[in-house]
């Protein structure tokens, strides 16, 4: 059981190059979340999905695009990287009856 | 809209001593779940303790406790004996119930904990 996996572990992309955050979770879990982490701060939502083909805004979306094709996976899309995108990427998911989120290993991200 | 506060950015401490972080939290909501989370050096996020709204009784788990009082909105974990593995960032985290259909956290600052040998 892996638990939630994300690729890549690090990225430096250049401003203007696009890539995809890859996250994938064998729990059978219906929620799954993208946070990202900036330097001494707490984690804000990006994105989330309550199941597959159902997507939503979190705190931070713009510069993001999300789908959710299966249950396992949740791929999280930068198109058109900027600096300010530099963080690190979290993904997570939860359960119906399982309220904590258990979160992946996380994604160094710099855009430069 | 839901807040929690990590008033205590960094904390050193000596091992053996006991510590505690603060956590408080703002929410419209009647029903809701706190949480504790671990980062240590190595940057994964862990998880260390769920508390419901309706349950404030206090938790005890090792060398862990927690102290949860609805009346002023404030969620304590400290960590008694402290070991040099403790070493890491602390967060306290709030999420709406679970019929608002989101349950997405809202996360605090962090407190970042370093215990000297």
């Amino acid at each position: 059981n892996a638990g939630v996996t994300q690729t890549p572990k690090f990225r430096i992309l250049k401003i203007g190059q696009s890539m995809t955050l890859q996250c994938t979770q064998d729990m059978n879990h219906n929620y799954m979340y993208w946070y990202r982490q900036d330097p001494g701060m707490g984690l804000k939502l990006i994105y989330y999905s309550v199941g597959a083909g159902i997507t939503d805004k979190g705190e931070v979306p713009n510069g993001y695009n999300v789908s959710r094709s299966t249950t396992e996976d949740f791929p999280l899309r930068l198109e058109l990287a900027a600096p300010s995108q530099t963080s690190v990427y979290f993904c997570a998911s939860s359960g119906l009856a399982v309220y904590e989120q258990y979160f992946g290993p996380g994604t160094r991200l710099t855009v430069t | 809209a839901q807040k929690v506060t990590q008033a205590q950015t960094e904390i050193s401490v000596v091992e053996k001593e006991d510590v505690t972080l603060d956590c408080v939290y703002e929410t419209r909501d009647t029903t809701y779940y706190l949480f504790w989370y671990k980062q240590p050096p190595s940057g994964e996020l862990v998880f260390l303790i769920r508390r419901n709204s309706f349950d404030e009784q206090n938790e005890i788990s090792g060398r862990y406790s927690w102290n949860f009082q609805k009346s002023t909105s404030s969620f304590n974990f400290t960590i008694t004996a402290s070991q040099v593995v403790d070493s890491a960032v602390y967060f306290c985290a709030l999420s709406a119930a679970m019929d608002t259909g989101r349950r997405a956290l809202t996360f605090g600052s962090g407190t970042r904990l370093q215990v000297q040998p």
